[in-house]
């Protein structure tokens, strides 16, 4: 069965250091995104992105983050400079577009900022 | 703006036991109304949804119905099993430019003892 696959599943970091995050999603999906969940919050939607750009985001994704499709089959998530208030488990998720919110999620990436 | 709230956690049940997770939401206009699961080491998973008012999702012996006038989405099991120990998450969406943009519930922890 096919699978969104993220790497790495842990990373630490330390504060003020760049991190890119990598996912794959579901060969035949056009919609792709970007969720995180602080440890004891809600999941939270950061950004979408369809046909080679961002569709929408949220008030979090500020410039400091961002995220393209490279190859035509990864998707990342680069944080330039990252904070502690960063630390989460970072979900990518793809869509094929023909469902209203029919998502496939990742297993996750942890951040971890010292 | 919109928001779901979820009944606290954890749960804890025997196994064959009957389950019910709460879920009420705050939405603008329409929305459609799903339940994820997270099964350990997985990514979240759709488990069912309804698009409508009175519709009822259902899925592995999962039932939901979405309720216009009490702005809720519980969900329910007959008997559950072991297996069934995840993360359950409410979640809704407001479909058409936002099709992948869900708004979750904080997430409940349901475990299953034999």
């Amino acid at each position: 069965e096919p699978e969104v696959t993220q790497t790495p599943s842990h990373q630490v970091t330390q504060m003020g250091q760049e991190v890119i995050l990598r996912c794959v999603p579901i060969s035949n999906h056009l919609y792709f995104y970007w969720y995180r969940q602080i440890l004891g919050q809600k999941v939270e939607f950061l950004v979408s992105f369809y046909n080679n750009e961002i569709s929408e985001k949220s008030e979090i994704f500020d410039d400091q983050f961002s995220v393209e499709r490279p190859d035509g089959s990864n998707f990342t998530l680069k944080i330039r400079s990252t904070k502690l208030e960063d630390s989460a488990m970072y979900f990518c998720a793809s869509g094929s577009g023909r469902a209203v919110g029919e998502l496939f999620f990742g297993e996750g990436s942890r951040l971890t900022v010292l | 703006g919109n928001s779901v709230t979820q009944m606290e956690g954890p749960v804890t049940l025997s196994e064959e036991a009957f389950l019910t997770i709460n879920c009420t939401y705050t939405a603008t206009g329409y929305p459609s109304l799903f339940w994820y699961v997270q099964y350990p080491g997985e990514g979240l998973q759709l488990l069912l949804k309804a698009t409508k008012a009175d519709d009822k999702g259902s899925n592995k012996g999962f039932e939901a119905t979405y309720r216009k006038e009490t702005t809720s989405f519980h969900l329910e099991k007959g008997s559950v099993q072991v297996s069934d120990s995840a993360v359950y998450f409410c979640a809704l969406t407001a479909g058409g430019t936002s099709y992948g943009k869900l708004t979750f519930g904080q997430g409940t922890i349901l475990t299953v003892h034999p």
